[in-house]
């Protein structure tokens, strides 16, 4: 079955730690990766897409993620983060423009 | 304000009831997508238009849910005989409906059902 894994469900850090989220999906075709984030009270918004070309894409707010085809995986990035970024964060697949299917999502907490 | 709108935002309603939630999406955007999304999950995939037509409906869209984009603008998510098993945040996106695209979300309703 097609699907979207996100490995840490609730990940705990303190200011200025580093951030990785694992993303893993098991489409084979030809895939559009994002990330999405909702921060309390708010609707998703986009973080960060991949289409084609350079698979490390840089989003906003310093996020990052890498794109590696061969372990159909799409982890996210940030060097150092802030009491800011605690929110829910969605890593999402996209068939090529058809419906979009979602992970579980991952709730971080970012201590101050 | 642009983005995708959803109404109501909140909605309580009793167990049998029939409920209705509205998504008026981006306006350029022809495709519009239908999702709900509970405690814990990930917003889980339930119909997609492009323009008026319905292309997909999700094994999770049970006939007492019906979805309908009558002109290819606003859309509507009609929900008869409410059950508890509802409860949850509907959630309207829009996308340009090309291959390289993404969605936008709308705020979502939130339905609970008593």
């Amino acid at each position: 079955a097609q699907s979207v894994s996100q490995h840490n469900h609730h990940v705990i850090l303190s200011e200025a730690a580093s951030l990785e989220l694992g993303c893993n999906y098991s489409y084979g075709g030809t895939v559009n990766l994002f990330w999405y984030v909702q921060y309390p009270g708010q609707h998703l918004q986009l973080l960060l897409k991949y289409f084609s070309g350079d698979p490390l894409v840089k989003g906003i707010k310093g996020f990052e993620a890498e794109f590696i085809k061969s372990k159909f995986s799409f982890n996210l990035r940030k060097p150092s983060v802030q009491w800011s970024d605690t929110a829910e964060y969605f890593c999402a697949v996209s068939l090529t423009g058809n419906q979009f299917y979602f992970g579980t999502g991952t709730s971080l907490t970012v201590i101050p | 304000d642009t983005g995708v709108s959803q109404d109501p935002r909140h909605k309580i309603t009793k167990r049998g009831q029939n409920v209705t939630f509205r998504c008026d999406p981006i306006s350029e955007h022809n495709r519009l997508y239908w999702y709900r999304q509970t405690l814990g999950q990930g917003p889980e995939f339930l119909t997609y238009f492009q323009n008026e037509a319905q292309l997909e409906k999700s094994r999770l869209l049970s006939d007492r849910f019906s979805a309908e984009r009558p002109k290819g603008s606003f859309s509507t998510l009609e929900i008869q005989r409410t059950e508890q098993g509802d409860s949850a945040m509907y959630l309207c996106a829009s996308s340009l409906g090309v291959s390289n695209t993404e969605a936008f979300f709308g705020q979502g309703t939130r339905l609970t059902v008593v």
